[in-house]
């Protein structure tokens, strides 16, 4: 069963910081994904990466930035971040094509004061 | 723009009743569309799928219908259990995968 870990469950962080969230996959997926979810908008997708070092932005790339120096881990960076940032963070990953089920993981509720 | 709407925010239904969770979309260029279900404080799951050529795909209590000509599809639960209560969320595919808003669902003993 294929399993898709974010290091943090919860985290508070202040404005101006600069704040790393971590995902990790254990089946090989080529491809992860990081969204956000907010009440009455849905999950948006940030960036995703299709291979190592391989970056595509999403929709709301804005003040985001990624990383992924291995196939199974990619991390999403909030270079500076701000309180409009707050939000829950969901990891995914699929291999193959994009309309493949995604798996997701538990999500980091990330609170910016 | 929403390209992926689903217009309610919530449904509550009896034990054992059908629970109908409505998603309409605007790019007819979508051709594949997928039902995701997230309880609180986990990450969504996958629950089913349907290719724009087929119009109903059933997976045990789960169908889902779609209507083209409309731009709508549907997820029926038939019968609704307490343990569906969760939010679900209508995804529609076309080079990259657009979320609806989500549909909170209550099922009541």
């Amino acid at each position: 069963d294929v399993k898709v870990t974010q290091s943090s469950r919860y985290l508070v962080k202040r404005t101006g910081e600069k704040v790393f969230l971590e995902c990790v996959q254990d089946m090989d997926h080529e491809n992860m994904f990081w969204y956000r979810q907010d009440p009455g908008l849905g999950l948006r997708l940030i960036y995703f990466s299709y291979d190592v070092k391989m970056k595509e932005k999403g929709d709301i790339p804005e003040g985001y930035s990624v990383s992924r120096e291995k196939k199974e881990r990619f991390s999403l960076i909030l270079e500076s971040a701000s309180t409009n940032q707050t939000s829950m963070y969901l990891c995914a990953s699929i291999r193959g094509s994009y309309n493949s089920p995604l798996h997701f993981g538990n999500g980091t509720r990330l609170t910016v004061t | 723009d929403q390209q992926v709407k689903q217009n309610s925010p919530s449904l509550s239904v009896q034990e054992g009743r059908i629970s109908i969770l409505n998603c309409d979309y605007t790019n007819s260029m979508f051709d594949y569309f997928l039902w995701y279900k997230k309880y609180p404080a986990e990450g969504p799951t996958f629950l089913i799928s349907i290719s724009s050529i087929k119009d109903k795909n059933e997976d045990g209590r789960f169908t889902v219908f779609l209507n083209k000509s409309a731009k709508h599809l549907s997820l029926h639960i038939v019968p609704s259990q307490p343990g569906d209560s969760a939010v679900y969320f209508c995804a529609a595919f076309a080079g990259k995968l657009i979320f609806g808003q989500g549909t909170t669902l209550q099922v009541k003993p």
